[in-house]
């Protein structure tokens, strides 16, 4: 069964802290991990990485993945108190199971002002 | 482009009454999903399809049905609702080669 786990679970920062969020995966026909950020309503998609050690970069966020170690991780510099969210890792598993996503827990950030 | 719109955004059902949840994109994708989330717990897939009349179990499935008649339709179906069905339901629709999925606004349903 595929498995998708986050950590920390939640996590409390004051503006202009770095956090790093995690997330580990076990799947099987890996084909790619998804981050979302979620507010108080539906999810809106990150990043996409497929790729071990390349790193995707949107501002202050910055996502990398390594396949050999199965996880990724999530930073965000210079935090913001509109980057509370929960953010979900969520990994795409090929084969018979293609384009079906199993999401993580989820970690949710609060930044403080 | 509305993108993926749930109808109705809140619900409350007695246990034993059932409803149907509907779910439109206009993006022409053909992957579709329903997931519910609960606290704690993220997201977790119940019903999924890859096109025009097919469906899917995700993990969660039971107790829940659900068609597939259009492709930009996807309708999710409590036959008999119970309170373990209490929850956020989210539909969403990808294109798998382009990476993320869309999803909608959410659906609080309450079953007392």
């Amino acid at each position: 069964e595929d498995k998708v786990v986050q950590s920390p679970l939640s996590l409390v920062v004051h503006e202009g802290d770095t956090v790093t969020l995690n997330c580990s995966y076990e799947v099987t026909n890996f084909r790619s991990l998804l981050w979302y950020k979620q507010e108080k309503k539906a999810p809106t998609f990150l990043f996409m990485l497929t790729s071990s050690g390349i790193e995707k970069k949107s501002g202050r966020l910055s996502s990398i993945l390594d396949k050999k170690e199965l996880f990724s991780i999530l930073n965000i510099t210079a935090t913001q108190t509109g980057d509370s969210a929960i953010y979900l890792c969520a990994v795409n598993a090929g084969g018979t199971s293609y384009g079906k996503l199993t999401f993580g827990q989820g970690t949710i950030l609060t930044v403080h002002p | 482009n509305a993108g993926v719109t749930q109808t109705p955004k809140f619900r409350v059902l007695k246990t034993g009454q059932s409803m149907t949840l509907l779910c439109a994109q206009d993006m022409n994708h053909e992957y579709m999903y329903w997931y519910r989330q609960d606290p704690g717990m993220g997201l977790r897939l119940i019903h999924y399809s890859v096109g025009e009349g097919t469906t899917a179990k995700g993990e969660v499935p039971d107790g829940y049905n659900v068609s597939r008649l259009k492709k930009q339709n996807f309708l999710l179906g409590l036959e008999s609702a119970a309170p373990s069905q209490t929850s956020v339901y989210f539909c969403a629709s990808s294109n798998p080669l382009r990476g993320g999925e869309f999803f909608g606004p959410g659906t609080r349903l309450t079953v007392l």
